[in-house]
């Protein structure tokens, strides 16, 4: 049971190229979030999708875009990568339903020069 | 929306002492809590959670409180160990809705050995 993959685990970008990174989770969960973790700065939120067919946006949108595929997957797209984007980037899931444990992936290390 | 703060951002304990963190929550309609540890470069983990039907919940040396009059929660970790040296973060959302999970800033607990 892999629960929620994410893809790359690392990558370097330079100044204005775009990158899609991927999320897809296995436990047939109704709910998935990006977010950017930077140092003090705990996790911000930066889309979620409560449900297949919806996205929203959370605290840090700008830069970034989200699609969500089908039911597992959730992938989040920087268009022009800046140095402000340097950051490490967590997918995760819940059910959406009452029991609303939120799991998450193993993070990629994103470094933008 | 909601706002979760947490603190103390820092703590230092000696091994076997217990270590407390607190958080408090503005949206009284939140009714689900979830605590994570996140060791260094690991993903954030669930460790315990508490309902807003439920006052304390405990497994094992965990114990987390709920004060819904006052909205606040805390995270109690006694008998402390070198291996609960992480960071934690507390989190608040409305369960069964598929919202957003509004997470605390984090504290680093460091168990001196």
């Amino acid at each position: 049971n892999a629960g929620v993959t994410q893809t790359p685990k690392f990558q370097v970008l330079k100044t204005g190229q775009s990158m899609t990174l991927q999320c897809a989770q296995d436990m047939n969960h109704n709910s998935m979030y990006w977010y950017r973790q930077d140092p003090g700065m705990g996790l911000r939120l930066i889309y979620y999708s409560a449900s297949e067919g919806t996205t929203d946006k959370g605290e840090v949108p700008n830069g970034y875009n989200v699609s969500r595929l089908n039911k597992r997957e959730f992938s989040l797209r920087l268009e022009s990568a800046a140095p402000s984007q340097t950051s490490v980037y967590f997918c995760a899931s819940s059910s959406g339903t009452r029991l609303g444990i939120q799991y998450f992936g193993a993070g990629t290390r994103l470094s933008v020069l | 929306g909601e706002n979760v703060e947490q603190h103390p951002s820092t703590l230092s304990v000696q091994e076997g002492d217990s270590a407390v963190i607190k958080c408090t929550y503005s949206d009284s309609a939140s009714n689900y809590f979830p605590w994570y540890k996140q060791e260094l470069g690991k993903r954030p983990q669930l460790i315990i959670d508490i309902r807003s039907n439920v006052g304390e919940k405990k497994d094992q040396r965990i114990a987390v409180t709920l004060n819904k009059t006052a909205k606040h929660f805390s995270l109690h970790i006694t008998e402390t160990q070198p291996e609960d040296s992480a960071v934690y973060f507390c989190a608040a959302t409305i369960s069964n809705t598929g919202n957003q999970f509004y997470f605390g800033t984090g504290t680093s607990l460091t168990v001196i050995p």
